[in-house]
């Protein structure tokens, strides 16, 4: 069965802070690993990574995977406030169209 | 472009009655779509993999009798919660499917809350 493993589940930091998301994977039939941002309504997408070891970047935020040990990290530099949200990890399949399973998700608290 | 909208986005209706839900890819034709559920503080839990034009695929666990989904167009598929309980409310989700080349990249609608009284 595919597993999607997310840690810490909550986190809560300073503003200022960085902070590291990680997600490890058991997927058997892997083409992506997503990243998603979700605050009050359905997730909105971040980064999508296919290949190992070439960092995604946007703004703050920055992943990378690594197909060998099956994980992915997400990066939140200079955290602020509005990054507070639950941060999905997901990994899709290369069969039906892209069928996504997705971990528990890291509750991201940003203090003031 | 590559919208996906769901109506309602929120409901309230009594116990033992039917609730549908549309989720509609606005600007693309989505041959799959895909539906979600999130209970609260949890993640996403995949209900079913609906094609256009045949019966949906559903997950270990989720009844196909009592979720009927319909995928009638490119562009609309349909959950209806039948004989709706208290345990279904919940925040579902739905994503479309937009393929380009090989590569398919989903779009979440922005969900609907139901909630049953």
């Amino acid at each position: 069965e595919d597993k999607v493993v997310q840690s810490p589940l909550s986190l809560v930091v300073h503003e200022g802070d960085t902070v590291t998301l990680n997600c490890s994977y058991e997927v058997t039939n892997f083409r992506s690993l997503l990243w998603y941002k979700q605050e009050k309504k359905a997730p909105t997408f971040l980064f999508m990574l296919t290949s190992s070891g070439i960092e995604k970047k946007s703004g703050r935020l920055s992943s990378i995977l690594d197909k060998k040990e099956l994980f992915s990290i997400l990066n939140i530099t200079a955290t602020q406030t509005g990054d507070s949200a639950v941060y999905l990890c997901a990994v899709e399949e290369f069969t039906n169209a892209g069928k996504s399973t997705f971990g528990d998700g890291t509750t991201l608290t940003v203090k003031p | 472009g590559a919208v996906v909208s769901q109506h309602p986005s929120w409901v309230i209706c009594k116990s033992g009655t039917s609730v549908k839900i549309e989720c509609r890819s606005l600007d693309f034709q989505a041959t799959t779509m895909f539906w979600y559920r999130q209970f609260p503080k949890q993640s996403l839990m995949l209900m079913a993999t609906s094609n256009e034009g045949s019966k949906a695929t559903y997950e270990q666990g989720v009844e196909k009798d009592k979720f009927l989904i319909n995928h009638a167009s490119l562009t609309l598929s349909t959950l209806t919660v039948t004989s709706a309980h208290p345990e279904d409310s919940s925040f579902y989700i739905c994503s479309a499917s937009l393929r380009a080349g090989e590569t398919d990249t989903q779009y979440f609608g922005p969900g609907t809350r139901l909630t049953v009284l």
